[in-house]
């Protein structure tokens, strides 16, 4: 069955450097990946969303890749803030395009050293 | 921007008990989700809700579990006999027509 592997270590970097996050899935290739930020205690919050025709995509300081032949997805901050501080969450839909499965890897903590 | 609501924030209760977890989706949305998240864990699908049926649940979404859209604005998780690993934080998110989900805050359940 399909898996989402993230890196469940943390990920320390220090202010003003490009944090790099890595997604893999297992399988069959999705036709869209997503990207999600959750602060503690907090729902996830939606950042990006790129499809499988599209290599890559920006918002502001960020950006998602997305490579089917090595079904990985590669979410980049740059010019990182404290503020960036949070558990980023890739997900897939598993339900084969009905959008009615979307699940979570376990997400990647990244700590924004000032 | 509009919000998902979910109450109670907290909710504490003994072994066995009934819940209900409450959400107010998002008014122009029409697909409604449960996932559930237990401390220091990945955020976990249950449940997948669309035109007053379940569109999809996952192998934690026993027959302990049931969902409901009793009204036009409510969205419910009810668990019929708690146990203590149903302690987590549940969060309901709802969706329009494009691919992505909006969260609320979570209800904390805690079970004793």
């Amino acid at each position: 069955s399909q898996k989402i592997e993230q890196n469940s270590e943390a990920l320390n970097i220090q202010e003003g450097k490009t944090a790099t996050l890595t997604c893999n899935y297992t399988n069959y290739s999705p036709a869209y990946l997503q990207w999600y930020r959750q602060d503690p205690g907090r729902g996830p919050v939606f950042l990006l969303l790129i499809r499988e025709n599209e290599k890559e995509k920006r918002k502001e300081r960020l950006k998602v890749t997305f490579d089917t032949t090595l079904k990985q997805s590669l979410f980049h901050i740059t010019a990182s803030q404290p503020a960036d501080s949070a558990t980023y969450l890739c997900a897939l839909d598993m339900s084969g395009g009905g959008y009615q499965k979307v699940t979570f890897g376990i997400g990647t903590k990244l700590q924004v050293i000032p | 921007e509009p919000e998902v609501t979910q109450t109670p924030s907290h909710q504490v209760t003994q072994m066995g008990q009934e819940v209900i977890l409450r959400c107010v989706p998002i008014s122009n949305h029409l697909y409604f989700y449960w996932y559930r998240q237990i401390l220091g864990q990945k955020v976990e699908f249950l449940v997948s809700f669309y035109n007053n049926e379940i569109s999809e649940k996952s192998e934690i979404f026993d027959d302990q579990f049931s969902v409901e859209r009793p009204d036009g604005s409510n969205f419910t998780l009810k668990i019929r006999s708690t146990k203590l690993e149903d302690s987590a934080m549940y969060f309901c998110a709802s969706r329009g027509s494009n691919e992505k989900l909006f969260f609320g805050s979570g209800t904390q359940l805690s079970v004793l």
